[in-house]
């Protein structure tokens, strides 16, 4: 199964900028890294992949390592509604698409 | 648009029975996935199938099966129900046969007594 490693939790402040980090050592070489998270009693919500180089969209950034071993979510300026739980996973062709136990994110007012 | 759907939201089943779980992808989506969640952890590949193909398994018996139709449209079913099936099953879909950009339905939770 292809394992990641993300912390049990982090907390932030509301509009301050977050960083979720993922180690991923055993990642192949056209593996993708997927960031999904799950809000209470919601499934879990795309937020961005990529595969090599860092990606940008409307919700987040993805900063990959140079040798792909790791990468960090960055939540530019968390808000409330971004307390979830962040799952790192890296997958090809989506049949070793392992949810981790995932981080827990508390944005405090 | 309308998302991911999924019938029914509820079920409660006796052990020993059967169930069937439904899944209607995002339009133009062919590739649909299966997971499983239990209280408090992450979900757990099933199933992908894609253009009606199975592409994927995950670590679940036998008693676990799906299948894809021609719309799309897909099937969970499991045969023989186990007190340790009660969980929330997740269906997402996606464009292609890359598991990239999946979206999830909102689950269907499964009670076994």
């Amino acid at each position: 199964d292809a394992k990641t490693t993300q912390p049990n939790s982090m907390e932030s402040n509301e509009e301050e900028p977050v960083h979720l980090p993922c180690n991923h050592s055993t990642i192949s070489g056209t593996d993708y890294i997927h960031w999904y998270r799950q809000l209470p009693s919601q499934g879990p919500e795309y937020v961005i992949h990529g595969l090599t180089s860092n990606v940008n969209n409307r919700m987040a950034s993805l900063a990959i390592a140079e040798d792909r071993k790791s990468s960090t979510l960055i939540l530019h300026r968390a808000t409330l509604r971004d307390a979830a739980v962040y799952y790192c996973i890296h997958d090809n062709y989506g049949q070793n698409f392992v949810f981790g136990p995932g981080t827990r994110l508390s944005v405090l007012p | 648009d309308a998302g991911v759907t999924q019938s029914p939201t509820h079920l409660i089943k006796t052990r020993g029975q059967h169930v069937t779980l439904r899944c209607s992808p995002i339009s133009g989506h062919k590739s649909v996935s299966w997971y499983q969640q239990v209280l408090g952890q992450g979900p757990q590949f099933i199933f992908q199938y894609y253009e009606k193909e199975e592409r994927g398994r995950g670590n679940f018996p036998d008693r676990f099966s799906a299948r894809q139709f021609p719309n799309y449209s897909s099937e969970l079913n499991v045969n023989a129900l186990l007190l340790g099936d009660s969980a929330l099953y997740l269906c997402a879909s996606s464009l292609g046969d890359r598991v990239h950009e999946q979206y999830f339905g909102p689950g269907t939770r499964l009670t076994v007594t």
